[in-house]
């Protein structure tokens, strides 16, 4: 079946702008989370989202960034206002809710100039 | 803080040898533990997870664990340059969420 998809696999922004990451999980995966890996700290949680629940927003870096889930799937990550060391990999991972196992998405690579 | 060490790399060896990677991690309830393998510029797949303390066996892989020492290991065999990739270890230390720490990765190199 399809995997987790992210768009857009790229982005290039300038300092200052504000971007939207989005992620569509597994089919019936109702878990969602969203990672960043960068060189220098490895990969980091920021966000959890279980069906209807308040998400888990403890690893979010700063209040410059957001993220919300439509409809229990597809969800967006906004960063507003980029700073360069925003510059990571975004990554999106899902979960079948009973099961412990995590699958990611390609990512998208966030370059801020 | 919640750690996951990796011994650090990078780690190579022969084709058809076996490649041993090691991770520690601090949280004494930690409840399930993973290893990904992500090749440059991937992202990260999933291909061990285990429970409980022992041994897990899948092909060529095996995970170990043991609790008691806070410690899980991945034994690659007959290495092939295929497998040439970061290995990251993940930990889940319980909770709702079920969110993983992660390792920093130890690279792999498998020689033709």
């Amino acid at each position: 079946g399809a995997g987790v998809s992210q768009s857009p696999s790229n982005k290039v922004t300038e300092k200052g702008k504000d971007v939207e990451l989005r992620c569509d999980p597994i089919s019936g995966h109702t878990a969602l989370y969203w990672y960043r890996q960068s060189l220098g700290q490895g990969l980091e949680f920021l966000i959890y989202f279980q069906g209807n629940s308040a998400p888990d927003k403890s690893g979010l870096p700063s209040d410059r960034f957001s993220a919300e889930r439509t409809g229990g799937s597809v969800s967006t990550l906004t960063i507003q206002r980029t700073q360069q060391e925003d510059s990571a990999v975004y990554l999106c991972a899902s979960r079948l809710v009973g099961a412990y196992e995590q699958y990611f998405g390609p990512g998208t690579r966030l370059t801020v100039t | 803080q919640k750690e996951v060490e990796q011994n650090s790399g990078p780690l190579s060896v022969p084709e058809g040898a076996i490649a041993s990677l090691n991770c520690t991690y601090s949280d004494r309830g930690s409840q399930s533990f993973f290893w990904y393998r992500q090749y440059s510029g991937k992202s990260p797949e999933l291909i061990m997870s285990i429970y409980s303390n022992g041994d897990k066996e899948d092909g060529r892989f095996t995970a170990q664990l043991n609790k008691a020492s806070q410690y899980v290991s991945l034994l690659i065999r007959d290495s092939q340059p295929s497998d040439s990739a970061t290995y990251l270890c993940a930990v889940n230390s319980g909770g709702s969420n079920y969110k993983l720490t992660f390792g920093k990765g130890t690279l792999l190199t498998v020689n033709p």
